[in-house]
């Protein structure tokens, strides 16, 4: 089976410049997150989505990031405009569950290494 | 909020020595808690878990316990290997299991 899809593995640009950040979850999975690892923060749970729908973006730094789920298959994570705080890994996880009492292991992709210049 | 505490922050161990990472967390209420195992350039992959109503599970050289009253888990890794070496990651859900919160991590280095 397929894992967590995530591109790009590597993105290096300019501040100010739009990023955008793509994940192809486990099909079938019903819930994806998108994660933010720093050396500083460890991993920082950015947004979620059940469904599609974002459940929890209370994670989400600032007016900058944005985060949509248009089918079960795709999410993207966009920061615009970018600044060199943003660097960091960016991680997508999906599990099959749907929340509730429904405890189920999440599955991580390898991350986007995000280095803003 | 929910927290979730992990120690040691590194730990060295030699070859075929057994190693243990242990964790603390705040919510009450959770009841599920998964370990991940992180290796350079690559994402968490889940190691092993428990749920609330178990007090152990081992799987091979990997065992977790958890201690619900004092609210504490830990992973116990025996005959260690030099491939066991990476960052572990505990997790504890909070918010009746539609998320988790996780440990800082334990950067474990094993030397042959």
């Amino acid at each position: 089976d397929a894992g967590v899809i995530q591109s790009p593995r590597h993105e290096v640009t300019e501040m100010g410049q739009e990023v955008t950040l793509r994940c192809k979850p486990i099909s079938g999975h019903n819930s994806l997150f998108w994660y933010r690892q720093t050396m500083m923060r460890g991993l920082e749970l950015l947004i979620y989505f059940n469904n599609n729908v974002p459940i929890d973006d209370s994670g989400m730094p600032e007016d900058r990031f944005s985060a949509k789920m248009p089918n079960a298959s795709f999410s993207t994570l966009k920061i615009q405009p970018s600044e060199p705080r943003d660097s960091a890994v960016y991680f997508c996880a999906s599990t099959p569950g749907s929340g509730g009492l429904n405890n189920q292991p999440q599955h991580f992709g390898d991350g986007t290494r995000l280095s803003i210049l | 909020g929910e927290n979730v505490e992990q120690h040691p922050s590194t730990l060295s161990v030699q070859e075929g020595d057994s190693a243990v990472i242990k964790c603390t967390y705040s919510d009450s209420a959770s009841n599920y808690f998964p370990w991940y195992k992180q290796e350079l350039g690559k994402g968490p992959q889940l190691i092993i878990d428990i749920r609330s109503n178990v007090g152990e599970k081992k799987d091979q050289r990997i065992a977790v316990t958890l201690n619900k009253t004092a609210k504490h888990f830990s992973l116990h890794i025996t005959e260690t290997q030099p491939e066991d070496s990476a960052v572990y990651f505990c997790a504890a859900s909070f918010n009746y299991g539609q998320n988790f919160v996780f440990g800082p991590g334990t950067r474990l280095s094993v030397l042959p």
